[in-house]
């Protein structure tokens, strides 16, 4: 299977900053990487798809970037909604796999 | 609007199956597949299969091969999963997604949590 680890597990932030979340296979996967954000006893939010492509809806904010093993998932300029949990998840290959989740939190 | 609608939360004992529904709305059942993926308590999310909402055709996570179930009703806009013989490592929060593309969920049931307890 391949294993996606995410780093850092956990981000301080504040309003108003960027961060970027770093995603990692195991082996290449192409671009072929979703992102997700997950607020508590919600379901996942799609917000980028296939590395790069901003799901419908999604703020601009948000973006996505990377190609074979290392992925990243950036967010501009922090909004108070935007503090979550965020997954990526790789669907190169049978298992679809996710990252263990970064949580966004409040500096 | 699009929306999937997952059945209430579920409690059962080691050994005795629980099926989840997932009822779609808003769009064309048999143009989309349907996925269920889980998450336990502190873990990550866990993809488990999925089905072809027209052919009924099914791929499932190895790992679930020979204890889940995914089957659908067309008539009833509806997606199943059938665990059999639980253990207490399958209580998790089970969710249905839609497939968006090759491999991504663009719509998301609300979760339904499983508790598997004696």
């Amino acid at each position: 299977d391949i294993e996606m680890t995410q780093s850092p597990s956990t981000l301080s932030a504040s309003v108003g900053d960027r961060v970027t979340i770093t995603c990692r296979a195991s082996q290449s996967i192409g671009s072929w990487l979703a992102w997700y954000q997950q607020k508590p006893g919600k379901a996942p939010k799609l917000l980028i798809y296939k590395g790069s492509s901003l799901q419908s809806g999604v703020p601009s904010r948000f973006s996505g970037s990377g190609s074979g093993t290392e992925h990243t998932l950036t967010i501009t300029s922090l909004l108070p909604d935007d503090f979550a949990t965020y997954y990526c998840q790789q669907y190169y290959t049978y298992p679809w796999t996710f990252g263990q989740g970064t949580k966004v939190e409040i500096k | 609007q699009v929306q999937l609608v997952q059945s209430g939360a579920e409690m059962s004992e080691p050994g005795a199956s629980v099926q989840v529904s997932c009822k779609a709305s808003g769009y064309a059942f048999t143009t989309y597949d349907i996925h269920w993926v889980r998450q336990a308590p502190g873990q990550r999310l866990e993809w488990i299969g999925g089905i072809n909402g027209g052919t009924g055709d099914t791929k499932y996570s190895q790992k679930f091969q020979d204890t889940v179930t995914i089957t659908r009703d067309t008539s009833a806009s509806t997606v199943y999963m059938e665990l059999s013989s639980p253990t207490f490592e399958d209580s998790a929060v089970y969710f249905c997604a839609r497939l968006f593309g090759f491999g991504s969920f663009d719509v998301w049931g609300q979760g339904t949590v499983v508790t598997v307890s004696s």
